[in-house]
């Protein structure tokens, strides 16, 4: 068990239709990662937050955004859902905001599996 | 940019072998860090390994090492005396650790490992 919880296991939802995912860091975590995991795509990063702040931004769509809030848990909010975004969606957290030439691990949480139908 | 290549999509070995999974990385930065994560059938990341890139002795956690040759760009993960339990998908993943750079971590295409008894 890594510390990380994220909610629901599992979403079952139509195309058009919006989800928020859930993140729970780690204990004293400050940092959030947000991943997308897809057959085609593989693991792709999609956004970090630290304390709350937006700090990096990888191959995240406009249709989604995501929150940190200011008890450090977490939302991914996914719209305009369309078939293939059907993925295993991982939260990670970390201690750190940026760690510079230093160790920083990440602890991803069980993931959500979301399938759009 | 970054890029972390694994080429092997599949492996088979049998128990108690070594195996070794491969990782090639291309970076620009002269700090950053690479991990193994391993995937097991029900979903969740777990991290095995961190090797930072000026660290001098290849990084050890167990039954796993990291086989750092920086000239050559690769860090090859080294599994001794291989185990049923480790028939996983495993992730080479690279991050970039400047004070310019956010915690953005890219993954490799992975490797499905698969140990036979």
């Amino acid at each position: 068990d890594s510390g990380v919880t994220q909610t629901p296991k599992h979403l079952i939802t139509a195309t058009g239709q919006r989800v928020t995912l859930r993140c729970s860091p780690r204990s004293g975590d400050l940092s959030v990662y947000w991943y997308q995991q897809s057959l085609d795509q593989g693991l792709q990063f999609l956004i970090q937050y630290y304390n709350g702040e937006e700090r990096a931004k990888g191959n995240i769509l406009e249709r989604f955004s995501a929150q940190q809030f200011p008890d450090l848990h977490s939302e991914l909010n996914l719209s305009s859902l369309e078939l293939g975004d059907s993925a295993l969606y991982f939260c990670a957290s970390s201690s750190a905001e940026v760690a510079a030439s230093s160790y920083n691990e990440q602890f991803f949480g069980p993931g959500t599996r979301l399938t759009v139908l | 940019a970054q890029k972390i290549t694994q080429t092997q999509p599949g492996m088979f070995v049998q128990e108690k072998e070594a195996v070794t999974l491969d990782c090639t990385y291309d970076t620009s930065d002269p700090s950053y860090g690479l991990f193994w994560y391993k995937q097991p059938s029900s979903g969740e990341m777990i991290f095995l390994i961190y090797q930072g890139s000026y660290d001098q002795q290849n990084a050890t956690e167990g039954r796993y090492s990291l086989n750092f040759q920086k000239a050559r760009k690769s860090a090859n993960l080294v599994i001794s005396a291989s185990q049923l339990g480790d028939s996983a998908m495993y992730f080479c993943a690279m991050r970039e650790e400047g004070y310019s750079s956010a915690s953005k971590i890219i993954f490799g295409s992975g490797t499905r490992l698969s140990i036979r008894p």
